[in-house]
């Protein structure tokens, strides 16, 4: 059974510092590894996928790694912003049409 | 611009009493999903659809059923609720299996 764990469970910044959140899953047989946002009290939103193939994926600010031998991935986020405040979780795909979730890593960056 | 779009936002129900969780989706999505999330949990998936008419059962699938009668809806029903159930319950669709999730903005449900 696939299990995905994210360290730190909370992380709290002053804007501006670039910060890594860590994501980890104990089968690496994976189709693709995805990251999303979750504001409180809303759903998930998607912000990057990288597919097993891939060993990186960059949109905007934010950059993830993929590692699949290690079963292991990072979400780089440069330069952050009060407004990226929010929970950050993993999933992944292992090829069962759905995905595992990781329990997320929860984001305040302060003004 | 409505993407999944989930009905009630909220709802408190008495124990033993039953409801039904709709989820529509305006993408032509075949999969569909319910997941739950409770705090220190995380999200796990409850019921899942591959296509009309198609069920499959989740990590937490005990104490719920689900229907997927039309393509766009997909439907979650507790029949006889417990406090244990007291959770945000969250849908989902995709295109395709493991890609290009839409989520709903969830429902919370409490059963006291």
């Amino acid at each position: 059974k696939q299990e995905v764990t994210q360290i730190p469970a909370a992380l709290s910044v002053p804007e501006g510092e670039n910060l890594v959140l860590n994501c980890s899953f104990t089968d690496s047989a994976i189709y693709n590894l995805q990251w999303f946002r979750q504001d409180p009290g809303k759903g998930l939103t998607s912000l990057l996928l990288i597919q097993s193939s891939q060993r990186e994926q960059t949109s905007g600010r934010l950059n993830a790694s993929l590692d699949k031998s290690s079963g292991r991935s990072t979400l780089y986020i440069a330069a952050s912003q009060p407004g990226d405040s929010a929970t950050y979780l993993c999933a992944v795909n292992s090829g069962y049409s759905t995905l595992t979730f990781g329990k997320g890593t929860m984001l305040l960056v302060s003004p | 611009n409505a993407g999944v779009t989930q009905t009630p936002k909220f709802r408190v129900l008495k124990t033993g009493q039953s409801m039904t969780l709709l989820c529509a989706q305006d993408m032509n999505h075949e999969y569909m999903y319910w997941y739950r999330q409770d705090p220190g949990m995380g999200l796990r998936l409850i019921h899942y659809s591959v296509g009309e008419g198609t069920t499959a059962k989740g990590e937490v699938p005990d104490g719920y059923n689900v229907s997927r009668l039309k393509k766009q809806n997909f439907l979650l029903g507790l029949e006889s609720a417990a406090p244990s159930q007291t959770s945000v319950y969250f849908c989902a669709s995709s295109y395709e299996g493991g890609y290009g999730y839409t989520f709903g903005s969830g429902t919370r449900l409490t059963v006291v």
